[in-house]
């Protein structure tokens, strides 16, 4: 088990550029989870995968984000057209089904920055 | 839908003196809470989670918390803080069942241990 990573840790980009990010979950994790993180702020859910299959979405995810999940195994997600709006720690989490011993693991994070 | 308040957006404690976080949620069905601690530029580490078994619950690090139905409350403690124990903590609801998976997390607690 060697935990939930996230790459690039850190990217920086000009506004209207875009970005993508990936995350590799806990294997045998079926669920994954997109958060994103502003400063002094907990974690806003975004977007969550079972498997391959993308079940929901936040309205905080607007049509410029994207999130992919092929093959259920790691996720991508994809920032069109950045804003500086969009400067923040974006955050992955994995977990199996729920029961009494579900919980979400988190990675690093991704800190994006938007000049 | 769910969401978590956590009273005070700093705590500050003396070394050795008890740790007191407060976490009152709302959940439309039967709620799964959580509490993260989470150093800087650092994810999200577990301390400690409820899902419908004991209301006092154990966690890492000398945590605890218990859960009141009654007081739709999740306060977080520690008998005797440790400088170590400097982190931002946030509490979390999870109304798995009810529809929504992601977590819904509050604003968070910057606890602040005085020497």
């Amino acid at each position: 088990d060697t935990g939930v990573s996230q790459n690039p840790r850190h990217k920086i980009t000009k506004r209207g550029q875009n970005v993508t990010f990936r995350c590799d979950p806990i294997s045998e994790h079926n669920r994954l989870y997109w958060y994103r993180q502003t400063l002094g702020q907990g974690p806003e859910f975004l977007t969550y995968f079972q498997n391959e299959a993308q079940l929901e979405k936040s309205r905080l995810l607007s049509d410029r984000f994207s999130a992919e999940r092929p093959k259920g195994s790691f996720s991508t997600l994809e920032i069109q057209r950045t804003e500086q709006g969009d400067s923040a720690m974006y955050l992955c989490a994995s977990s199996k089904d729920p029961g009494p011993t579900y919980e979400q693991y988190f990675g690093p994070g991704t800190r994006l920055t938007v000049t | 839908a769910q969401s978590v308040t956590q009273l005070g957006s700093h705590v500050s404690v003396s070394e050795g003196a008890l740790v007191l976080l407060r976490c009152n949620y709302s959940s439309s069905v039967p709620p799964y809470l959580f509490w993260y601690v989470q150093y800087p530029n650092q994810g999200l580490q577990l301390l400690l989670k409820y899902t419908s078994a004991a209301t006092l619950v154990k966690g890492i690090n000398g945590f605890e918390a218990e859960f009141k139905k009654s007081e739709t409350s999740f306060h977080l403690t520690k008998p005797s803080a440790h400088m170590s124990d400097a982190a931002e903590y946030f509490c979390a609801v999870s109304a798995l069942g009810g529809g929504a998976d992601g977590l819904t997390f509050g604003k968070g607690t910057h606890l602040i241990i005085q020497p």
